[in-house]
C-alpha cells in the first residue's frame, strides 16, 4: 500500500528529449512536491503545489513543468533535457496540520533520472 | 528559517544509543525541529519533531535545550537499518507554503 508512489523508477534518455516522471499519493493530501537530488547528494525544493495551485516554484528553468491533474497527482514534464539534469528527483506530499500550520512531508521512492 | 549545523558523520555500536547532536543558535520563537533521515538509495523519511518540550514516538527521541539553540536526537538502540543520513531541519510554521530545506546531514554508521 504505497503512500507517494512514481514512475518510472529509472530513466536513461538522450540530451534534448522529453521526458516526464509522474507521481501519485493516496493519502489524501493537499500539497504536493518536486525534490531535485544532485550528485553531491544536496536535496533541494523545486516546486510544490496546494490543490492543484503552483505555491513554490524555485527558480526552476522553465524546461520543468509540473502539471497537477487533480491533488493526487503531480507530473513533472522535462523539455529538452540537459546532462545537468542527471539527478533523483524525489516526489512528497503533506497535510497541514489544524490549527498548527506545521506537517509531515512524506516522500516517494525517486526517479534516477541519467541524460547521457 | 535558521541554519542548522551537524557533524558530518558518525559511528554508533548496534545495540547501543546514538545520539545526533544539532545546533541551530539562531532559531526564533516560532521555529520548530525536524528531523529527517534519508536511507541509501529511498526518499526521506520523517522521524520526529518538536518546538520547545522532548518529544518522543515509536522511532526516536528529541531533546531540546531550554534555550532551544541545540537539539540531540537519540534512537535507543541503533540496529543495522538505521544506517543513513539524519538530516536536522527548523523551520516556522507557514501556512500552505511549506518547504523543507536541507543541509548536509550526518552520515551516522552503525557498527555490527
Amino acid at each position: 500500500d504505497t503512500a507517494v508512489s512514481q514512475t518510472p523508477k529509472y530513466l536513461v534518455t538522450q540530451m534534448g528529449n522529453d521526458k516526464s516522471i509522474k507521481c501519485e499519493q493516496n493519502l489524501g493530501h493537499d500539497t504536493m512536491y518536486w525534490y531535485k537530488q544532485d550528485s553531491k547528494k544536496f536535496l533541494k525544493i523545486m516546486f510544490s503545489y496546494n490543490n492543484k495551485e503552483l505555491i513554490i516554484n524555485e527558480t526552476v528553468p522553465n524546461r520543468f513543468s509540473p502539471k497537477s491533474p487533480d491533488k493526487a497527482h503531480l507530473n513533472l514534464h522535462i523539455n529538452s533535457l540537459e546532462l545537468g539534469d542527471s539527478a533523483v528527483y524525489f516526489c512528497a506530499s503533506s497535510q497541514v496540520l489544524p490549527g498548527a500550520g506545521m506537517e509531515t512531508q512524506y516522500f516517494g521512492p525517486g526517479t534516477r533520472l541519467l541524460v547521457l | 528559517d535558521a541554519k542548522t549545523t551537524q557533524p558530518t558523520s558518525m559511528d554508533c555500536a548496534e545495540g547501543r544509543a546514538a545520539n545526533l547532536p544539532c545546533n541551530h543558535s539562531t532559531i526564533s520563537g516560532n521555529e520548530y525541529v525536524y528531523w529527517y533521515r534519508q536511507i541509501h538509495s529511498q526518499g526521506p523519511q520523517y522521524i520526529i519533531h518538536g518546538l520547545k518540550n522532548n518529544e518522543t514516538n515509536e522511532m526516536a527521541s528529541l531533546i531540546i535545550t531550554e534555550d532551544r539553540k541545540s537539539s540531540t536526537l537519540i534512537l535507543p538502540h541503533a540496529t543495522l537499518r538505521d544506517t543513513a543520513v539524519y538530516y536536522c531541519i527548523v523551520r516556522r510554521p507557514n501556512f500552505g507554503n511549506e518547504k523543507l530545506t536541507f543541509g548536509t546531514g550526518t552520515r551516522l554508521t552503525i557498527i555490527p
